[in-house]
């Protein structure tokens, strides 16, 4: 059981280049979200999805695009990078918990961007 | 105002000391509670989640005010190993989630 995986671990990309950040769970957690964190900043969500084919947009959304079309994959795609998006970005993926614990979240080891 | 805030510390104590981290949270519809703990440079674990009634997990205690919007943790006779930065997560949703994560308490436990 690999958990919530992400790749790349490290990425320098120039301004207005396009890529694919990778993220995939082996849980079949039903839900699965990205987030940036910045210094002095708590982790802010990007976009999230709640299943297959069914995505929406957080609290930063502008500049990314994600599609789920399996349970286990949610690619994050930044469309023409700008160097405000340099940040750490991580993946998650959540169930709920059962005992009233509410949903609870597991993340992956992060993918480190850095846009010149 | 920012809608999760946390003691800004950092927090420096001795091994063995108690520390005590505060969270407030501004949306009074938050429906479930948790921390999650940071190394450096890693991603964040959870930690422990928060309930109405407290709860504790060995040296971790966790309390719930939701009349003051206030959540803590404490952790007693603190390790070496309990440094890190400790997250304060609300979900504003009942069914299904939106998480709002806090800035951070940095802890070092000092030998």
């Amino acid at each position: 059981n690999a958990g919530v995986t992400q790749t790349p671990k490290f990425q320098v990309l120039k301004t207005g280049q396009s890529m694919t950040l990778q993220c995939a769970q082996d849980m079949n957690h039903e839900y699965m979200s990205w987030y940036r964190q910045d210094p002095g900043m708590g982790l802010r969500l990007i976009h999230y999805s709640v299943g297959a084919g069914i995505t929406d947009q957080g609290e930063v959304p502008n500049g990314y695009n994600v599609s789920r079309s399996t349970t286990e994959d949610f690619p994050l795609r930044l469309l023409s990078a700008a160097p405000s998006q340099t940040s750490v970005y991580f993946c998650a993926s959540s169930y709920k918990a059962s005992g009233g614990r509410g949903y609870e979240q597991y993340f992956g080891p992060g993918t480190r961007l850095t846009v010149t | 105002r920012k809608e999760v805030e946390q003691d800004p510390g950092p927090f420096n104590v001795p091994e063995g000391a108690t520390v005590a981290f505060n969270c407030t949270y501004s949306n009074s519809a938050s429906q479930s509670f948790f921390w999650y703990r940071q190394d450096c440079r890693k991603e964040p674990k959870l930690l422990m989640s928060v309930y109405s009634s407290g709860n504790e997990d060995g040296r971790f205690t966790a309390q719930l005010n939701r009349a003051s919007q206030y959540i803590s943790l404490l952790i007693r006779d603190s390790k070496l190993s309990d440094s890190a930065t400790y997250l304060c997560v609300v979900n504003l949703r009942n069914y299904g989630q939106n998480f709002v994560f806090g800035p951070g308490t940095r802890l070092s436990v000092l030998p």
